[in-house]
């Protein structure tokens, strides 16, 4: 059965306090591996599709890495206005819809 | 311009009322979606729908009925609603095929009392 688990389910971190955000994915073949950013009343947009194992990308303070097995949400220096519901989806080969994770709620302190 | 628009935004109703969710893209996607995100705001899919190709998710009561006048539009009729259908419902659209993310809506608070 497929599953996406992501960790921790909630992260508080000082302004400029990096770290990494976790998701774990089983699917029957990965067609891709997509992180969403989620405010509050707002509908998830958009960070990032991942494909294979080594791929990388860069948007701003994130990076987003995908291995065979996870992938991370790494967060450099983060700032306030970086708080929100971080989450991660998996769409597994022959589908097109989103199966995701419980997401990471981040919190950026000042 | 807004990509993906559904309409109302909040929805209050009594339990047994039938409602509808409307939901349009002007993204010219050609694959639409219904999700449901649950108090601890898990979101699963409800609904695909690919051109005339209504995929149906096992786990959805039949109560939930996906209508597509056109490529452009996805709404979701619920019949005979229960407490349990309180939920945020998000439309979402993307185009088939690898590589293409979905956008979403910014969602309907439907609250059953």
């Amino acid at each position: 059965e497929d599953q996406v688990t992501q960790s921790p389910e909630a992260l508080r971190l000082q302004e400029g306090e990096s770290s990494s955000l976790n998701c774990s994915y089983t699917v029957s073949g990965l067609r891709g591996l997509f992180w969403y950013r989620q405010d509050p009343g707002k509908g998830p947009e958009f960070l990032f599709t991942l494909y294979s194992a080594g791929e990388e990308k860069e948007k701003e303070r994130l990076k987003a890495t995908l291995t065979k097995k996870e992938s991370f949400l790494h967060i450099t220096a983060p700032k306030p206005e970086d708080s929100a519901t971080y989450l991660c989806a998996a769409v597994e080969s022959g589908a097109n819809n989103l199966f995701f994770g419980t997401g990471t709620r981040l919190t950026v302190i000042p | 311009d807004t990509a993906v628009s559904q309409t109302p935004k909040y929805l209050v109703t009594q339990m047994g009322n039938d409602k509808s969710i409307k939901c349009e893209q002007n993204l010219g996607h050609d694959t639409m979606y219904w999700y449901k995100q649950d108090s601890k705001k898990f979101l699963k899919i409800m609904f695909s729908y690919n051109n005339k190709e209504l995929i149906i998710n096992e786990t959805v009561p039949n109560r939930f009925s996906p209508k597509s006048p056109d490529k452009a539009h996805l709404n979701l009729h619920i019949n005979s609603l229960e407490l349990g259908d309180s939920a945020v419902y998000f439309c979402a659209s993307s185009q088939a095929g690898r590589g293409t993310e979905a956008f979403f809506g910014q969602g309907t608070r439907l609250t059953v009392v």
